[in-house]
């Protein structure tokens, strides 16, 4: 079946834009993540939605940041007035039931953010 | 906060040879899980293999084997009869029983010499 897909793959903004990234999971995948890759390291947690509940978003850097999945399935992360920093791949990944202990993360291919 | 460290930026392999990955963590649990996961240039993040840290026996899938180390926190994959395909960023990541969260480590480069 088809797996997790992002949209857009590439995105260019200038400083102070707003952007979305949208992410569509695998279908009936309850849990749904968004992680931030910064060059050359390794993705870190922004937040978690279990449907359409998001359960923790500790890791968004700043009130910039702005998740949803309002009907259980694709979700949208929103950067309001983004800045240089904001630039790197935005991974999101889904996983089928809880996401808990040994249950696999199904990645998705990213979106490049490059903020000009 | 648990740590994961990727002493390795880059590890070359020449095809057929075999290449080990080296990963360490930090943690005060003593049930938890651990994954390596293959990141190909411009495309979506694989699982390769997941360790569950109450199994004594090394997780093995084809070519990919790990070498759990508990005591001494370590976790290194060893990819055998390495091929072009191989050739990706490698990520090792954890995860407790009651977290969500993956933590990953910085990846290691993998390239493969034909």
């Amino acid at each position: 079946g088809a797996g997790v897909s992002q949209s857009p793959r590439y995105k260019v903004a200038k400083r102070g834009q707003d952007v979305a990234l949208r992410c569509d999971p695998i279908s009936g995948h309850v849990s749904l993540f968004w992680y931030q890759q910064a060059l050359g390291q390794g993705p870190e947690f922004l937040t978690y939605f279990q449907n359409e509940a998001q359960l923790d978003k500790s890791g968004l850097p700043s009130d910039r940041f702005f998740a949803e999945r309002p009907e259980g399935s694709v979700s949208t992360l929103k950067i309001q007035r983004t800045q240089q920093e904001d630039s790197a791949v935005y991974l999101c990944a889904s996983s089928l039931a809880s996401a808990w202990g040994k249950e696999t993360q199904y990645f998705g291919p990213g979106t490049r953010l490059l903020v000009l | 906060a648990q740590t994961v460290t990727q002493s390795q930026p880059e590890m070359s392999v020449q095809e057929a040879e075999t290449v080990t990955l080296s990963c360490t963590y930090d943690t005060s649990e003593s049930d938890y899980y651990l994954f390596w996961y293959k990141q190909p240039p411009s495309r979506q993040m694989i699982l390769v293999i997941r360790q569950e840290a109450y199994k004594q026996q090394n997780a093995t899938e084809n070519r990919f084997s790990v070498n759990f180390q508990k005591a001494a926190k370590s976790f290194s994959l060893k990819i055998s009869d390495s091929q072009l395909g191989d050739a990706a960023m490698y990520f090792c990541a954890y995860r407790t029983p009651n977290d969500y969260k993956l933590s990953f480590g910085a990846g290691t480069t993998v390239t493969v010499r034909a």
